[in-house]
């Protein structure tokens, strides 16, 4: 089955600053890639998503990069605010039919 | 004024007893899910429904049952089978059944405790 991982586990900024998470997959056939966030004792929501037959997708301050050939998908956050401060998954749809793994998680922390 | 909802947002269990998680959604979708969510881990799949009367194991589905008998409901039973079930749950929906491609909807959770 699919396997996603994803760095860093805690990532702290600057207000005002980027922040970038990053993800990796194992399943070549994979072809969808959402991005949830999770604010604390909330379930979790969409962000963005990307779909394999794109390299790129943007959001206002918020875009994903897909490389399909290294089997790694990004998410970059830029002018970071307070409000961006919450846990962000990635997942990926594997060829199977058992839905979206998840990665474990990124607290991001928005420093003022 | 659309959505999903899940009760009780609090629940708590003695230990060897049975207990069901409410999930109801109104906004006509095919497909429903449970995942369980765990301090520092992501989500993990426990079962799911493409459509009515018929659903599918997850990853993690060894102490949980489910029904599928109303389009917007999706219940969940932590049965004491389940050996570790204190966890934080997760309904979510999708619009189409067949279409795993579509946006997952989640519920806002039911944090479990047993005691």
């Amino acid at each position: 089955g699919e396997n996603v991982e994803q760095h860093p586990s805690t990532l702290s900024v600057q207000e005002g600053d980027s922040a970038v998470i990053k993800c990796t997959y194992s399943d070549s056939a994979s072809n969808y890639f959402p991005w949830y966030k999770q604010e604390l004792g909330k379930g979790p929501q969409l962000i963005i998503d990307i779909r394999s037959n794109v390299g790129e997708k943007k959001d206002q301050r918020i875009a994903v990069t897909l490389n399909k050939t290294a089997k790694h998908f990004s998410l970059h956050i830029t002018e970071t605010q307070p409000e961006d401060s919450a846990v962000y998954f990635c997942a990926a749809l594997g060829g199977g039919a058992d839905g979206l793994t998840f990665g474990k998680g990124t607290h991001l922390i928005i420093q003022p | 004024d659309g959505g999903i909802t899940q009760s009780p947002k609090y629940l708590f269990r003695k230990e060897g007893q049975n207990v069901t998680l409410s999930c109801e959604q109104n906004l006509n979708h095919d497909a429903m899910y449970w995942y369980r969510q765990d301090p520092g881990q992501g989500l993990r799949l426990i079962y799911y429904s493409q459509i009515v009367n018929d659903f599918q194991k997850g990853d993690i589905a060894e102490g949980y049952s489910v029904s599928r008998e109303k389009k917007e409901s999706f219940p969940l039973t932590v049965t004491s089978a389940q050996k570790n079930p204190t966890a934080f749950y997760l309904c979510a929906s999708s619009r189409e059944g067949d279409n795993l491609l579509d946006e997952q909807f989640f519920g806002p959770g039911t944090r479990l405790t047993v005691l």
